[in-house]
């Protein structure tokens, strides 16, 4: 158990719908970031927060946001979904803001997100 | 920009043989991290090691071994004496510009 705990571990919905994925940090760290691993894409990073602020932006869709909260767990929303949509979509933690490697990013077991 | 080539998509061996994956990358920062990880069947991300820039010192952990040279951009990975447990797809990745860009992964499949 890497400590980062995702939400739900599968899910299955259907093009045009709106789905939530949830990530719960490891206790301690601060920055959450969201990853999508496609066959087609591979892992391609989307969005940073650190305390609550975003931090960097990768290639996240208009279709897609995200937040992080108080209590420092983060939500991905993902709108209007297509089936390119489908992946698998990690969350992962760091302790520190991210602006340099130094920090190591925990990964969470990810959510499967299958759009039909 | 930057970026990380794992040039080899898939490679099988059998059990206790060597194998190495290969790793290059690409990047205009002066400072950066260079990363692997494990994404065993079960599809969580594990990491394995981070290595700085300014130490181009080789690494080994019991079985596994890793090989930095900056001068070909190179960062691999070896496993000594391959065991079916080590089955899975590993990242090469390298943080910079505040992010972390993996690779395409490597298949390992090692055979009884």
């Amino acid at each position: 158990d890497s400590g980062v705990t995702q939400t739900p571990k599968h899910l299955i919905t259907a093009t045009g719908q709106r789905v939530t994925l949830r990530c719960s940090p490891r206790s301690g760290d601060l920055s959450v970031y969201w990853y999508q691993q496609s066959l087609d894409q591979g892992l391609q990073f989307l969005i940073q927060y650190y305390n609550g602020e975003e931090r960097a932006k990768g290639n996240i869709l208009e279709r897609f946001s995200a937040q992080q909260f108080p209590d420092l767990h983060s939500e991905l929303n993902l709108s209007s979904l297509e089936l390119g949509d489908s992946a698998l979509y990690f969350c992962a933690s760091s302790a520190g803001q991210g602006s340099s490697g130094a920090n190591v990013l925990t990964f969470g077991a990810g959510s499967r997100l299958t759009v039909l | 920009a930057q970026k990380v080539t794992q040039a080899q998509t898939e490679i099988s061996v059998v059990e206790k043989e060597d194998v190495t994956l290969d790793c290059v990358y690409e990047t205009r920062d002066t400072t950066y991290y260079l990363f692997w990880y494990k994404q065993p069947p079960s599809g969580e991300l594990v990491f394995l090691i981070r290595r700085n820039s300014f130490d181009e010192q080789n690494e080994i952990s019991g079985r596994y071994s890793w090989n930095f040279q900056k001068s070909t951009s190179s960062f691999n990975f070896t496993i000594t004496a391959s065991q079916v447990v080590d089955s899975a797809v590993y990242f090469c990745a390298l943080w910079g510009y505040g992010k972390l860009t993996f690779g395409q992964g490597t298949i390992l499949t090692v055979h009884p």
